[in-house]
């Protein structure tokens, strides 16, 4: 069984395009993150939500646009893309927010922007 | 922001070698995890140090939290093709902010 997955696995569009992106976690966890990994494999967080409830927003351009329908979802909107998005998109969650909980990473999403 | 380097950045070595990784934060730490992301995969949790100092063994590697809780690493003994991947630190600061921060990770290859 999957424990956190993501839809689509690869994804390629034009500039300007609007595009969302799916994670569904069955951990029944409270906490789902997104994460943006570079070309030079940097790990960075975008947001974090605990049920359902926006908890980290990092400085993300406001064409980024998370929402949680519910716990187990946390899916990625993002409008008018550009050439720097390009990069794979990671969802994780973890149990809580405590901060000794580990993190469990989606597949990640490779999004190509054209 | 919280600063976390990782060196080294990229490290190639001969099976059977060791490698080391260390990661260096500019601030004290609550707590350190370490993960692993095999080539075209995702991170996936490794191990986590809370307490000064601690070392904590899983087969061939080896964990060390500093004494200061500012730094730590990753000892891997006698590396196997199955260890290549990129190892990266997750560190969170003592002053209770929950984001985790990623280190800038280390790409190990492994010559076979």
């Amino acid at each position: 069984d999957t424990a956190v997955s993501q839809t689509p696995k690869y994804l390629v569009t034009q500039m300007g395009n609007d595009k969302s992106i799916k994670c569904e976690q069955n951990l029944g966890h409270d906490t789902m993150y997104w994460y943006k990994q570079d070309s030079k494999k940097f790990l960075k967080i975008m947001f974090s939500y605990n049920n359902k409830e926006l908890i980290i927003n990092e400085t993300v351009p406001n064409r980024f646009s998370p929402k949680s329908p519910d716990k187990a979802h946390l899916n990625l909107h993002i409008n008018s893309l550009e050439l720097g998005d390009s990069a794979v998109y990671f969802c994780a969650s973890s149990q809580g927010l405590d901060r000794n909980y580990e993190q469990y990473f989606g597949p990640g999403t490779r999004l190509t922007v054209t | 922001g919280q600063q976390v380097i990782q060196i080294p950045q990229y490290q190639h070595v001969q099976e059977g070698e060791d490698f080391t990784t260390y990661c260096n934060s500019s601030t004290t730490l609550s707590n350190i995890q370490w993960y692993k992301q095999r080539p075209g995969g995702h991170p996936v949790f490794l191990i986590q140090l809370v307490k000064s100092g601690e070392v904590k063994k899983q087969k061939r590697l080896t964990f060390q939290f500093g004494e200061a809780k500012k730094n730590s690493s990753l000892h891997i003994t006698a590396t196997q093709t199955t260890d290549v991947g990129t190892y990266f630190c997750a560190v969170r600061s003592n002053f209770g902010n929950e984001k985790l921060t990623f280190g800038t990770g280390t790409r190990l290859t492994i010559i076979p």
